[in-house]
């Protein structure tokens, strides 16, 4: 899978907008964007996906870049449950391979 | 979403014991499941790719003979942990992908194991 590369971590106040970046400048035509969640103690939980065109679900809404090589996880209202490692995935939508984790990003909710 | 179940979600075992985790998809067939552990403040790290009625594949530094898995059905994976060791330690989760297809995983809640 090629790589991703994501700040180790985010502070957000809530009842704020997040921005959460995720770079993959090596992305192949054949590779979704993820992303997971993980809270605490919990398994890790899909949050979106997409491939070129920006998406929005009841959780949050990704914003992929013209050339694909970066997006963005937008979550409009960060709440205190929103608190957990952001993981951001390429997965290759022709094979169907493992799942490498990177470090992913902190985020960190502020009453 | 598609459901995965695992079991148990805490164990507290001593040295020397052998520990079996279950992986089961509660409402879908898997063919793969993956295995991973995860050490305190770090990211998942997969430990091998479980395949329904064949030999898993494991990653390059995962003992086989220590970590065995075994895939018997569509809907249940185990992972066994042979003759536990403090260093064994680790919360472990499992995940199946989406039967529906883009790729999506889910996961189960993972397994704090604990070894004395």
């Amino acid at each position: 899978d090629a790589k991703t590369t994501q700040p180790n971590s985010m502070e957000s106040n809530e009842e704020e907008p997040v921005h959460l970046p995720c770079n993959h400048s090596t992305i192949s035509g054949t590779d979704y964007i993820h992303w997971y969640r993980q809270l605490p103690s919990q398994g890790p939980e899909y949050v979106i996906h997409g491939l070129t065109s920006n998406v929005n679900n009841r959780m949050a809404s990704l914003a992929i870049a013209e050339d694909r090589k970066s997006s963005t996880l937008i979550l409009h209202r960060a709440t205190l449950r929103d608190a957990a490692v952001y993981y951001c995935i390429l997965r290759d939508r022709t094979s169907y391979d493992k799942v490498i984790f990177g470090p992913g990003t902190s985020l960190s909710v502020i009453p | 979403g598609a459901v995965v179940s695992q079991h148990p979600s805490r164990v507290i075992c001593k040295s020397g014991t052998s520990v079996k985790i279950e992986c089961r998809s509660l409402d879908f067939q898997a063919t793969t499941m993956f295995w991973y552990r995860q050490f305190p403040k770090q990211s998942l790290m997969l430990m091998a790719t479980s395949n329904e009625g064949s030999k898993a594949t494991y990653e390059q530094g995962v003992e086989k003979d220590k970590f065995l898995i075994n895939h018997a059905s569509l809907t249940l994976s185990t992972l066994t942990v042979t003759s536990a060791h403090p260093e064994d330690s680790s919360f472990y989760i499992c995940s199946a992908r989406d039967p529906v297809g883009a790729e999506k995983l889910f996961f189960g809640s993972g397994t704090q194991l604990s070894v004395l």
